[in-house]
């Protein structure tokens, strides 16, 4: 079955604590995608990558990293986490697109992390 | 750089109620736009999208969509709505930025259908 999967589904940590939000997909997609997802304020982009070992920033990156060393994995790291990271995280990939676009910009979510950040 | 309006945060409906829900974007170029849907507790699934030809698009569970582009509006439709389609609805838009293409959202309309 295609899917997307992140580990874990809910977490609460402390201000400080470091943490990593995995994410796997086994659809062979290069482009994947971070986003976190607040009340009032939708979805925002934190990182994508567009394939192995390449990333980039999105909306909302300050406090967060990224790194793609294989196709499928793409964690999200807080390094310090604080309470304003509070929030539900979605990781999103998307096969790739026509004329070396790299995604279609139909995007497959992940069930979601909620993360509590006291 | 892309952005998305979606005019009405939350619509409560009875059953049987037609529902049209708002959805303009602000994008010069070509642009793809799609509608998601979150059902509560899941994550979001894909309910339809536009990519090119009938600008009237169909897709599941009875949900369609009119691209405008005269108004760069992509309104979702349905008809007569069930209890079932409880759930929050984001339109979303993508468009061209360097070798990807960039999706952004629009904050979501959350739909409350009563029996």
């Amino acid at each position: 079955e295609a899917q997307v999967t992140q580990n874990p589904r809910y977490l609460i940590t402390v201000t400080g604590k470091k943490l990593t939000v995995t994410c796997s997909q086994n659809m062979n997609h290069e482009y994947m995608s971070w986003y976190r997802q607040d009340p009032g304020l939708g979805l925002r982009q934190i990182y994508y990558s567009m394939n192995v070992e390449v990333t980039d920033k999105g909306d909302v990156p300050e406090g967060y990293k990224v790194s793609r060393k294989e196709k499928r994995n793409f964690p999200l790291i807080l390094e310090s986490p604080s309470p304003n990271q509070t929030s539900l995280y979605f990781c999103a990939s998307s096969q790739k697109g026509l004329a070396g676009v790299a995604n279609t910009g139909e995007l497959f979510f992940g069930e979601g992390s909620r993360l509590t950040v006291l | 750089a892309q952005s998305v309006s979606q005019h009405n945060h939350h619509v409560i409906l009875s059953e049987a109620a037609s529902l049209e829900l708002g959805c303009n974007y602000s994008y010069g170029g070509t642009v793809n736009l799609f509608w998601y849907v979150q059902y509560p507790g899941q994550h979001l699934q894909l309910l339809l999208k536009y990519f090119s030809g009938d600008p009237l698009v169909k897709g599941i569970k009875g949900f369609e969509a009119e691209f405008i582009k005269s108004k760069f509006s992509f309104n979702l439709r349905k008809p007569s709505v069930q209890w079932s389609d409880t759930a929050e609805y984001f339109c979303a838009v993508n468009a061209r930025s360097g070798g990807y293409q960039k999706v952004t959202f629009g904050i979501g309309t959350k739909l409350q259908v009563i029996p």
